[in-house]
């Protein structure tokens, strides 16, 4: 089983829905839960940083994290064609540079 | 700009040649990191470096493959005697190790290896 599951997609929306992108993980020791979004043939880009559960907001994006359940979220609101890329979750242990594992990514394409 | 740079781009080796890839980091980012990517997959880690330590090797394969950031210019992947199942983007990121957004590690266009 891997760490980090991420349903690789593509998840196809029309432009204006609300996307939900999942993550579910296996170590409960993970605290710190990240997105980046990646555009072909680019580096990933740091979207979200969390630590623990909760809520966090940025604009047009909501990250969720429950630990309890071992599943996190990323939200969209108002979802625009220059959102289509691929998104990664990601997460660690410890804030203290330790290695980051990342989920497989989504591929998300936004209909004009 | 002054943000994570990766040189060469692209780069085609022949199998059994030698591949070096560079990374140098934001300015002011003393931590840096080689991550792989596969097609359709996400990124693997490979190696966590401070100014002349690895402080984290346990994503690196075993034979072939060295890395080092020296004190002074770019980080440096090296992958000995290449073969065609090391094909994949190579992507370095970096952070600062300091202040409140210590360990956000930061990404560089990556390396795209190709070997033939």
């Amino acid at each position: 089983q891997k760490e980090v599951e991420q349903d690789p997609g593509p998840l196809s929306v029309p432009e204006g829905a609300i996307v939900s992108l999942n993550c579910t993980y296996s170590n409960s020791a993970f605290q710190y839960f990240m997105w980046y979004r990646q555009y072909s043939r680019k580096g990933p880009e740091l979207l979200m940083y969390t630590y623990s559960s909760g809520n966090k907001e940025d604009g047009r994006f909501t990250a969720q994290v429950d630990k309890s359940s071992k599943y996190i979220s990323l939200f969209i609101r108002d979802s625009q064609p220059s959102d289509s890329a691929t998104y990664l979750c990601a997460m660690e242990v410890e804030s203290s540079a330790s290695k980051i594992i990342f989920g497989s990514g989504t591929r998300l394409s936004i209909r004009p | 700009n002054a943000g994570v740079m990766q040189n060469p781009r692209h780069l085609v080796r022949r199998r059994g040649q030698e591949a070096r890839l560079r990374c140098s980091p934001m300015k002011g980012h003393s931590h840096v990191y080689w991550y792989r990517q596969l097609p359709e997959e996400g990124l693997k880690f490979m190696v966590y470096l401070q100014k002349e330590n690895i402080i984290d090797e346990s994503g690196m394969p075993k034979e072939r493959f060295s890395a080092e950031f020296p004190k002074e210019g770019p980080s440096i992947l090296r992958i000995q005697q290449v073969v065609r199942g090391d094909s994949a983007a190579y992507f370095c990121a970096s952070s600062s190790g300091t202040g409140a957004l210590a360990y956000e590690q930061y990404f560089g266009p990556g390396t795209r290896l190709t070997v033939t």
